[in-house]
């Protein structure tokens, strides 16, 4: 089936360190996601992005996140600076249109 | 805002066993998923179902919109299927799912 493809599959940095985590989405897929889960907890919607803008966006996507896909290449979530409390695991996502999401393997963020 | 809500929280069964998976939401679904994770594992999409019965090998779900409820059937269970099954919906504007709080399967030999 489609794949979604993340890399790096596991980050280890330092807080106040700043990391990109990038995201091949399915090759004709318009939407594109973030998600964030910590270990054994559900997982939280982030951001949503289309047509090279912020659809809608969670409280949990603070003012160091960002977002952006420059010219058709990797979707990249960039968190600057780096906290503690983002340690976590992000999932990426992309869907043609409203319908099934996809999603990748995920990229593990430790933040010592 | 939107809630999914899963039930049961967890799950023990013998291998051979049936297992049903319920999950609510708050308001109308236009879209649904189920999810199966492996403990620090990716994310497997199981099924797309919005509405109605679909199947899938030893998966059955059926999702009644007007009720704001699907269901997810395992039959005949096996080890392999240990691990957090979730479901996602999404219903409002925007193209977003929001996940439950997941069932976590454990299935015993």
């Amino acid at each position: 089936g489609p794949k979604v493809l993340q890399i790096p599959s596991h980050q280890i940095i330092d807080m106040g360190q700043m990391v990109t985590l990038n995201c091949d989405p399915v090759s004709n897929h318009l939407y594109f996601y973030w998600y964030k889960q910590i270990l054994g907890q559900q997982m939280e919607f982030l951001v949503n992005f289309y047509n090279g803008k912020v659809m809608e966006k969670s409280k949990l996507f603070k003012d160091q996140f960002s977002v952006e896909r420059p010219d058709g290449s990797y979707f990249t979530l960039k968190i600057q600076p780096t906290a503690l409390e983002d340690s976590a695991v992000y999932f990426c996502a992309s869907s043609i249109n409203t319908g099934q999401l996809y999603f990748g393997e995920g990229s593990k963020l430790t933040v010592l | 805002g939107q809630q999914v809500q899963q039930s049961p929280a967890s799950l023990v069964l013998q291998e051979g066993e049936n297992a049903e998976l319920q999950c609510n939401f708050s308001s109308t679904a236009t879209q649904l998923q189920w999810f199966y994770q492996r403990p620090g594992g990716s994310l497997v999409s199981l099924l797309y179902n919005p509405s109605g019965t679909k199947h899938t090998g030893r998966l059955t779900s059926t999702t009644v919109t007007k009720e704001r409820r699907s269901s997810l059937h395992i039959s005949s269970s096996q080890i392999t299927d240990s691990g957090t099954y979730f479901c996602a919906m999404e219903g409002g504007s925007g193209n977003k799912l929001i996940f439950g709080t997941g069932t976590l399967l454990s299935v015993k030999p």
